[in-house]
């Protein structure tokens, strides 16, 4: 059974840190991974989608890696700023099915 | 970019109606939807995949007479949530899948469903 798991649940940290958030999965044949951020009560915004035979993204102060032999993907963000604060999903791609299974979240808090 | 829209964005109705939740996909065809449910503070789970002209594919646990999902059309899917009950009090996210992208897809912003 595929299981994708996220750790830490919840981070806190100061404006301007930078942090990695944790992401790991128990498919080692793993199509696409995709990192999403959620704010509350909102639906889903994509940040970055690496493909199996990637192994990193980036996008801005955003960057994501992706580690097949040890199960694990990180999202690495840059100077953070309080807007950052949101809920941040990774997900693995089922195959080619488009289903996505998701971990359950990181809620990060980056105060000013 | 494209755009995935739900309708209605909330809704709250008393227990043992039915409410119907709309996908739409506004600006590219999806030959495939995800309706996926989220519980407060827990991650998306997916219910169904919804196909365009088929039946949808149910995940396991997920009681097909209870979530009926509808694929008319390549820009709509819907689920309706029969006979509801407070526990089916959710938020409730659909997800399209661009039919010339198959590696995309594009979520809508979500319905709350609130039971009473």
């Amino acid at each position: 059974k595929q299981e994708v798991t996220q750790i830490p649940a919840a981070l806190s940290v100061p404006e301007g840190e930078n942090l990695v958030l944790n992401c790991s999965f128990t498919d080692s044949a793993i199509y696409n991974l995709q990192w999403f951020r959620q704010d509350p009560g909102k639906g889903l915004t994509s940040l970055l989608l690496i493909q199996s035979s990637q192994r990193e993204q980036t996008s801005g102060r955003l960057n994501a890696s992706l580690d097949k032999s040890s199960g694990r993907s990180t999202l690495y963000i840059a100077a953070s700023q309080p807007g950052d604060s949101a809920t941040y999903l990774c997900a693995e791609h089922s195959g080619n099915t488009g289903k996505l299974i998701f971990g359950q979240g990181t809620t990060l808090q980056v105060k000013p | 970019g494209a755009v995935v829209s739900q309708h209605p964005s909330w809704v709250i109705c008393k227990s043992g109606t039915s409410v119907k939740i709309e996908c739409r996909s506004l600006d590219f065809q999806a030959t495939t939807m995800f309706w996926y449910r989220q519980f407060p503070k827990q991650s998306l789970m997916l219910m169904a995949t919804s196909n365009e002209g088929s039946k949808a594919t149910y995940e396991q646990g997920v009681e097909k007479d209870k979530f009926l999902i509808n694929h008319a059309s390549l820009t709509l899917s819907t689920l309706t949530v029969t006979s509801a009950h407070p526990e089916d009090s959710s938020f409730y996210i659909c997800s399209a899948r661009d039919a010339s992208r198959t590696d995309t897809q594009y979520f809508g912003p979500g319905t709350r469903l609130t039971v009473l």
